[in-house]
């Protein structure tokens, strides 16, 4: 079965706090995505990156970065964690080129920040 | 830019009747079409996908979805609704001649009264 991994079913941080949210995926997927949905709002794409090392600015990549060192693992990074950044944040992955076909989720990262 | 929209919030249906779920597209290319479930507290999951071929698709749980490229549509359906079937739906679209980003529309909330 396919599995996105997510580190952290819930979080709560800090304002001002450096915040990780790490994901994996074990279907050597060349794709990976960090989404966060609000009520109302939807998913909305922060950060896609298409191979190791590689990324692409989403809709709304304001106040994060990314990192993917590894095939396997990409990280959402907050540099200094704000209250609007309270959300849940979800990560998928998807194969990439023309067998490219839909996205696997993560359970999702319910992040609060006090 | 891609983009997908759901012009309802939110559906309600009784229990045994048929049910639709609206979407419509915006792509430059060829659409890749996709449709997700998610229950409360929960990751999303793939329900279907229309990638070429036969504009109906059928995918789990009795659920399909017809493929209008004049309309710009992909309605997501169901001849018989479950009480189970109560979740949030998300249409979500990706632009065959651009990149593999995956974009989502806000979802809609299905509520089916017993």
């Amino acid at each position: 079965d396919v599995k996105v991994t997510q580190s952290s079913r819930y979080l709560v941080k800090r304002t001002g706090e450096k915040v990780f949210l790490e994901c994996v995926q074990d279907m050597d997927h060349e794709n990976m995505f960090w989404y966060r949905q609000d009520p109302g709002l939807g998913l909305r794409l922060i950060y896609f990156s298409y191979d190791v090392k590689m990324k692409e600015k989403g809709d709304i990549p304001e106040g994060y970065s990314v990192s993917r060192e590894k095939k396997e693992r990409f990280s959402l990074i907050l540099e200094s964690a704000s209250t609007n950044q309270t959300s849940m944040y979800l990560c998928a992955s998807s194969l990439g080129g023309v067998l490219n076909t839909e996205a696997f989720f993560g359970q999702g990262t319910r992040l609060t920040v006090v | 830019a891609q983009s997908v929209a759901q012009p309802e919030d939110q559906v309600n249906v009784a229990e045994g009747n048929p049910l639709t779920v609206k979407c419509t597209y915006s792509v430059s290319g060829n659409p890749y079409l996709f449709w997700y479930v998610q229950y409360p507290n929960r990751g999303l999951q793939f329900l279907l996908k229309y990638i070429t071929g036969d504009n109906l698709v059928k995918g789990s749980y009795g659920f399909e979805a017809e493929f209008n490229k004049s309309q710009t549509s992909f309605h997501l359906k169901k001849p018989s609704a479950l009480v189970s079937d109560s979740a949030l739906y998300f249409c979500a679209v990706r632009d065959e001649g651009r990149d593999d980003k995956i974009i989502f529309g806000k979802g809609t909330r299905l509520h089916i009264l017993p």
